[in-house]
């Protein structure tokens, strides 16, 4: 079965400072990937994937990716920290070849220190 | 942009009522899904649906069903809540047939079962 996990529940991080959420997968055949990023109170929101191409793939807010198939990683990065990037960021995983399904991992708790 | 409605933002049910969550989304999907996000455990699929009429089981499906009798509505029925359905509950929709994949999601509606 096709999985993700995000080995960090809590990130600290400067505004100003370069920021690292972290995301590792398990899939059988090529992995399609996903950020989505949760503000207070609210729905997901979309902000990158990955399916083909290039391994750097750049996202909304400044956001981008980096696919790394050795480490079996898809780590979620932005070069200067903003306060309102403080939020729940969730990796998620095409559930299987053929399948509209995503499937989730428990999500990163992110805060920016002015 | 992809609209995704919810009928409540927060609401309050006594144990052993019927419940009624309703989604509506604009944009023609074809998919649409139904979560449930606890604090720890990230988002758990329910149900899903493909088509008008059509609905598949999720992970956690027990204690639920859906209706999805029009293509832009799918609805998420607990036929006798209890405390433990307490939870956020999101729904999703996405297109079907084209290779994008991503899901846009709803605000969410925050149940508590008294």
């Amino acid at each position: 079965a096709q999985s993700v996990a995000q080995p960090e529940d809590q990130v600290n991080v400067a505004e100003g400072n370069p920021l690292t959420v972290k995301c590792t997968y398990s899939v059988s055949g090529n992995p399609y990937l996903f950020w989505y990023v949760q503000y207070p109170n609210r729905g997901l929101q979309f902000l990158l994937k990955y399916i083909t191409g290039d391994n750097l793939v750049k996202g909304s807010y400044g956001f981008e990716a980096e696919f790394n198939k050795s480490q079996t990683s898809f780590h979620l990065k932005k070069p200067s920290a903003l306060v309102s990037d403080s939020a729940l960021y969730f990796c998620a995983v095409l559930s299987g070849a053929g399948s509209y399904q995503l499937t989730f991992g428990k999500g990163t708790k992110l805060s920016v220190i002015p | 942009d992809v609209k995704v409605t919810q009928s409540s933002r927060y609401l309050v049910k006594r144990t052993g009522e019927k419940v009624f969550l309703e989604c509506v989304q604009d944009m023609d999907h074809e998919n649409m899904f139904w979560y449930r996000q606890d604090p720890g455990l990230g988002l758990r699929l329910i149900y899903f649906s493909y088509d008008v009429k059509m609905k598949e089981k999720g992970d956690i499906p027990e204690g639920y069903s859906v209706s999805r009798e029009k293509k832009e509505r799918f609805s998420l029925i607990l036929e006798s809540a209890s405390t433990n359905q307490t939870s956020m509950y999101l729904c999703a929709s996405s297109l079907f047939g084209q290779a994008t994949y991503e899901q846009y999601f709803g605000p969410g509606t925050r149940l508590t079962v008294t």
